[in-house]
């Protein structure tokens, strides 16, 4: 079974425009991260948070990190029609052994030009 | 330097037939690591190894399995194929063991089991 849950589950947007999708997730984590997919592709690493951090950034990324409530969130700022993509957290457990990571379900986001 | 390739990109088989699917790292890369990606059930951790040496399983039954070699190349088989195995397989490699490294996924091989 999936760790996370990621809200919404579908977002459209107008170019320019924030986009802000959070994910949630149950058991302690060592980080989380955040991926991109366009149509069923591999994934795209975006950025990296590490269970000690806050607030990370990246370009126009900006994850934060809230381990009391085991909850994430992804800022994308002045969103672009490339943008368009589904984005999946993903978890690495204090209880793993070895690289598992558990994936939320996805936010789907539509950047319309 | 060159991400992570997967081959072939595109499978069909048919049921009961078996596949075998490869994975090559990032190269320094040490550690990969197999998915699965379903619409009903999401990405869904497969199979991790190590240095040879599978360090962690996910919930999938004894047809799907894997093996890792010298050179970090990575490779795993399904034997007997369903209908529902019918996915989007994809691997990740990462430079260290544990958890605290990213992992940088491949383009996925498409099976379709008919």
């Amino acid at each position: 079974s999936q760790q996370g849950e990621e809200d919404p589950q579908a977002l459209s947007i107008q170019e320019g425009e924030n986009a802000t999708m959070n994910c949630s997730y149950k058991t302690s984590i060592n980080n989380l991260q955040w991926y991109r997919q366009n149509s069923g592709r591999g994934l795209v690493h975006l950025i990296l948070i590490r269970s000690n951090e806050r607030e990370k950034h990246s370009g126009r990324l900006r994850v934060t990190l809230d381990t009391s409530k085991k909850s994430s969130s992804l800022l994308i700022t002045a969103s672009r029609a490339a943008d368009t993509a589904s984005y999946f957290c993903a978890t690495d457990s204090i209880y793993n052994q070895g690289g598992k990571l558990i994936f939320g379900q996805g936010t789907e986001l539509s950047v319309k030009p | 330097k060159a991400g992570v390739t997967q081959t072939p990109r595109y499978l069909i088989k048919t049921r009961g037939q078996q596949v075998t699917l490869s994975c090559s790292p990032i190269s320094g890369h040490r550690s990969v690591s197999w998915y699965q990606q379903t619409p009903g059930q999401g990405l869904q951790f497969l199979f991790e190894y190590f240095s040879e040496t599978q360090r962690n399983k996910g919930n999938f039954p004894g047809r799907f399995s894997g093996r890792q070699f010298s050179n970090s190349r990575s490779e795993m088989n399904v034997s007997t194929l369903e209908l529902g195995d019918s996915a989007l397989y994809l691997c990740a490699s990462s430079f260290r063991a544990g958890g605290y490294n990213e992992q940088f996924f491949g383009p996925g091989t498409r099976l379709t089991v008919l």
